[in-house]
């Protein structure tokens, strides 16, 4: 069955430094893959989108690669700050042109002054 | 600012009752969704419409039921709410863009619907 897979576990990071999170999947061959962040209580907030064939995608301190051989998805967060800190989502079409998204669980992060 | 606004942020129904959640989106978006969100789950796709009157079965539509009468206005009814339908729901919306995810999704703030 298809499947996405985040760190289930909270990622605890100091101020400054540098947060990595990881989405992998598996049976599928998506065309797009997207991050949200979502805050406790609130709905997912846009963040990045990269398509199959981007290897990288950046946003001011946001980095996204898309690995379409390992399956995997990399965010990274540089100069990360208290206020980075959220649960973030991956989100992957299902590679069948249709409109059905799947969702990884999300990651929170923390990010300690 | 663009926005989704979905009616209730809190709900508390009893079992059996028939519960709509309406969600509103004024950025003349063709697709709109709705979400549940479980601890660990992630969001799970309930129904979504890429037009008006036009839906579709997402991953777990059983015991709801979706309308779309005008573009902007997307409803889920729960048509005799369970203990198990106790999640957080989500309504998103997104310009058409051919395929499900090549143009961001904007989200509602959520509904906490508990039923008792």
């Amino acid at each position: 069955s298809q499947k996405i897979e985040q760190n289930s576990e909270a990622l605890n990071i100091q101020e400054g430094k540098t947060a990595t999170l990881t989405c992998n999947y598996t049976n599928y061959s998506p065309a797009y893959l997207q991050w949200y962040r979502q805050d406790p209580g609130r709905g997912p907030v846009f963040l990045l989108l990269i398509r199959e064939n981007e290897k990288e995608k950046r946003k001011e301190r946001l980095k996204v690669t898309f690995d379409t051989t390992l399956k995997q998805s990399l965010f990274h967060i540089t100069a990360s700050q208290p206020a980075d800190s959220a649960t973030y989502l991956c989100a992957l079409d299902r590679g069948d042109g249709g409109f059905k998204t799947i969702f990884g669980a999300g990651t929170r992060l923390f990010v300690k002054a | 600012d663009v926005k989704v606004t979905q009616s209730s942020r809190y709900l508390v129904k009893r079992t059996g009752e028939k519960v709509f959640l309406e969600c509103v989106q004024d950025m003349d978006h063709e697709n709109m969704f709705w979400y549940r969100q479980d601890p660990g789950l992630g969001l799970r796709l309930i129904y979504f419409s890429y037009d008006v009157k036009m839906k579709e079965k997402g991953d777990i539509p059983e015991g709801y039921s979706v309308s779309r009468e005008k573009k902007e206005r997307f409803s889920l009814i729960l048509e005799s709410a369970s203990t198990n339908q106790t999640s957080m729901y989500l309504c998103a919306s997104s310009s058409s863009g051919g395929r499900a995810l090549n143009t961001e999704a904007f989200f509602g703030q959520g509904t906490r619907l508990t039923v008792v």
